[in-house]
C-alpha cells in the first residue's frame, strides 16, 4: 500500500519568512496530492491540492510542487503570518482507496 | 447539512465499556472515511465506505472495532470493550467520490477518553 513520509515534524519561522514542508510517497500509482491544515480542536481542512499532470500549483501565498520521478512533493508558504500556525498534513491518493496521510508538521509562526 | 457532522464531540468512558461514534456526511457524498488521530500524531486510516461496494476495513486495529453505514448515509463506528490505548480523536470525512480525486471534507472529530 501507499506510504507517505513528511518532514519536518515541527517548524518554527519568523513572521514574514517562508516555510517549506516536504513529503515523499511510495506508490507510483498515486495521482492526487492534497494538503490539509488542521487548527487546534478542528478537523483538517483542504488548503491546496495537485494532480499528477502538473508540476506546480499556486494559490496566493501557498504553492505546491510535485516531482513524480522522485516521488516527492512540497508545500511552500510565503510571507508567513501568525494565523498560518497550525498542523499541516500531506496526503497521497491512488484513487483505489482512502487517502494516506503523512505524519504532520506543526508550524509555528513567531510574530 | 452544511458540513460533516460528528457526535458526540467528546466522550469519556470507562475501560471495558462499548462506545458508538456517529458521523453524518455531506448529503450526496458517496465516500465516507474514518481516521484516528492520537495526541500529537498523524491520521491513521481505519475504514473506507464507497457507495454500495464492500468497505475497506484494512485499517481497523482489532476486532473490537467495527463500522457500518446505513442507507449510504450515516455511519457509526463502534468500539467494544474499550481500552486506554483507544483514547484519541476519531475523525470522519466524506467526499463526492463519483468524481475521482476530489476533496475530502472532515468533521470536527469525536474526542474519546477511556479512563
Amino acid at each position: 500500500g501507499e506510504n507517505v513520509e513528511q518532514h519536518p515534524s515541527t517548524l518554527s519561522v519568523q513572521e514574514g519568512d517562508s516555510a517549506v514542508i516536504k513529503c515523499t510517497y511510495s506508490d507510483s500509482a498515486s495521482n492526487y496530492f492534497p494538503w490539509y491544515k488542521q487548527e487546534l480542536g478542528k478537523g483538517p481542512q483542504l488548503i491546496i491540492d495537485i494532480r499528477s499532470n502538473v508540476g506546480e500549483k499556486k494559490d496566493q501565498r501557498i504553492a505546491v510542487t510535485l516531482n513524480k520521478t522522485a516521488k516527492h512533493f512540497s508545500l511552500h508558504i510565503t510571507e508567513t503570518q501568525p494565523e498560518d500556525s497550525a498542523v499541516y498534513f500531506c496526503a497521497g491518493d491512488t484513487g483505489r482507496r482512502a487517502l494516506t496521510f503523512g505524519s504532520g508538521t506543526r508550524l509555528q509562526v513567531q510574530p | 447539512g452544511a458540513g460533516v457532522s460528528q457526535s458526540p464531540s467528546n466522550k469519556v468512558t470507562e475501560k471495558g465499556k462499548d462506545v458508538e461514534l456517529r458521523c453524518d456526511p455531506i448529503s450526496g457524498h458517496t465516500a465516507l472515511y474514518w481516521y484516528r488521530q492520537s495526541l500529537g500524531q498523524g491520521l491513521e486510516f481505519l475504514i473506507y465506505f464507497q457507495g454500495n461496494s464492500a468497505p475497506d476495513k484494512s485499517g481497523l486495529p482489532s476486532d473490537r472495532f467495527s463500522a457500518e453505514r446505513t442507507g449510504g448515509s450515516v455511519s457509526t463506528l463502534t468500539i467494544q470493550r474499550t481500552q486506554q490505548e483507544d483514547s484519541a480523536v476519531y475523525l470522519c470525512a466524506s467526499s463526492l467520490a463519483r468524481v475521482k480525486y476530489t476533496e475530502a471534507f472532515f468533521g470536527q472529530g469525536t474526542r474519546l477518553t477511556v479512563v
